[in-house]
């Protein structure tokens, strides 16, 4: 089956750090891959995508490369800010079939301080 | 496009009562998709339809919840009766019909049981 597995949260970071959260998956099929934003309060919300290996999705200063060798999608990002504190989810889809839709990773918190 | 629409936004009722959450997805996508948010289990797919037809209601935690989509904008959840144990967010998702978008979710609705 179709699965996602992020870097276990909280993650608390200092204004201008550096971020990656971690994220792997196994795939019956060619996924496409996805990292989604939940703000305190609202819903997810698409940050960026790829669809094909190599690809690189990127948004918001936030990127990650599609490694089908390693079968991961890291998210990161240069320099935090405050405002980017919430929580992440890396998920996957392959399309076609019954079978067609998210797989989601359990979220990471991350938490930006001043 | 307002993006998918979901009403209410907060809901808090008695146990045993009857309780309906709304969707309203974006025009022209094919897919509509039911979540349940909480702290204890994460984001869990409930049901998904594909044109109106439910597809996967193998989330569905037991006969209390019900879902339908009359036709291609608009679909209910309903849990009747209600249990503390439902409290948790809601969220309704749309996807058009093609791999690789990703979904469009709406704002859930909070559900308080008391």
């Amino acid at each position: 089956g179709n699965s996602v597995t992020q870097m276990e949260g909280p993650v608390t970071l200092s204004e201008e750090a550096f971020l990656t959260i971690n994220c792997t998956y196994t795939a019956t099929g060619y996924p496409s891959l996805f990292w989604y934003v939940q703000y305190p309060g609202e819903g997810l919300q698409l940050l960026l995508k790829a669809t094909k290996a190599d690809d690189k999705g990127s948004n918001k200063g936030f990127e990650a490369t599609y490694r089908k060798e390693t079968t991961s999608f890291h998210l990161e990002k240069g320099s935090v800010q405050v405002s980017d504190s919430a929580v992440y989810f890396c998920a996957l889809s392959v399309a076609g079939g019954s079978n067609y839709k998210l797989t989601f990773g359990k979220g990471t918190l991350l938490t930006v301080n001043p | 496009d307002a993006g998918v629409i979901q009403s209410p936004r907060h809901e808090v009722t008695e146990m045993g009562q009857e309780v309906t959450l709304r969707c309203k997805p974006i025009s022209g996508h094919d897919y509509l998709f039911w979540y349940r948010q909480t702290m204890m289990r994460g984001l869990e797919l409930l049901i998904y339809f594909n044109n109106n037809v439910p597809i996967d209601d193998s989330g569905m935690p037991e006969d209390r919840f019900s879902a339908k989509m009359p036709n291609a904008s608009f679909s209910t959840l309903k849990i009747q009766p209600s249990e503390p144990r439902d409290s948790a967010v809601y969220f309704c998702a749309s996807s058009q019909n093609r791999g690789g978008y990703g979904y469009t979710f709406g704002s859930g609705t909070r559900l308080t049981v008391v």
